[in-house]
């Protein structure tokens, strides 16, 4: 079966840390990644996707994502954290029949 | 503002009742999802229609059902319902089958 994991259930970063989060998925064929973030009170917004081409995609308020196909990964990176970014960031994969599998989540907490 | 709307916000009911949830898709948008997210669960897929077709089934038990009618909203049926079915419930839309998906704010479910 498919899945999503997000080893990392809860960072806690200081304002201008750099920021990774793991992303490890099971399946062999062809994905489409995301990363979607949940601010407190509001729904999912998307922050970036891959499709295919370039495995390094830039998203919105400098967030990047690298595909690393031969891992399994799809990590979320941003070089300088800010309080704002305090939120809770989902993986998520569409593989086989259109399903969409979410990682369990990934709560950060920025302190200012 | 995603552009997807669900009624209602909120919805308070008892154990065996039913209820019904509604969501509109962003203007364009053919495929409707629906998610669960609960505390215990994280977010669960659920089902997706496209074009008013049932196109994947997720982790849907066979006390819900939905389905999209002919102007594209989306209904979810949740019978018989028990206290674990309380949860905060997501539409999303997307243009195709296979597209970046786009959140509604959500209807939160408490069943007492």
């Amino acid at each position: 079966a498919q899945s999503v994991s997000q080893h990392n259930h809860h960072v806690i970063l200081s304002e201008a840390a750099s920021l990774e989060l793991g992303c490890n998925y099971s399946y062999g064929g062809t994905v489409n990644l995301f990363w979607y973030v949940q601010y407190p009170g509001q729904h999912l917004q998307l922050l970036l996707k891959y499709f295919s081409g370039d495995p390094l995609v830039k998203g919105i308020k400098g967030f990047e994502a690298e595909f690393i196909k031969s891992k399994f990964s799809f990590n979320l990176r941003k070089p300088s954290v800010q309080w704002s970014d305090t939120a809770e960031y989902f993986c998520a994969v569409m593989g086989d029949f259109n399903k969409f599998y979410f990682g369990s989540g990934t709560k950060l907490n920025v302190k200012p | 503002d995603s552009g997807v709307t669900q009624t209602p916000k909120h919805l308070i009911t008892a154990t065996g009742q039913r209820v019904t949830l509604r969501c509109s898709p962003r203007s364009g948008d053919l495929s409707v999802y629906w998610y669960q997210q609960s505390l215990d669960q994280g977010l669960q897929f659920l089902i997706q229609y496209y074009n008013g077709e049932e196109r994947a089934k997720g982790n849907i038990l066979e006390r819900f059902s939905a389905q999209q009618f002919p102007d594209l909203h989306s209904e979810l049926n949740l019978s018989s319902l028990e206290l674990g079915d309380s949860a905060l419930y997501f539409c999303a839309s997307s243009e195709g089958v296979r597209d970046t998906q786009y959140f509604g704010p959500g209807t939160r479910l408490t069943v007492l």
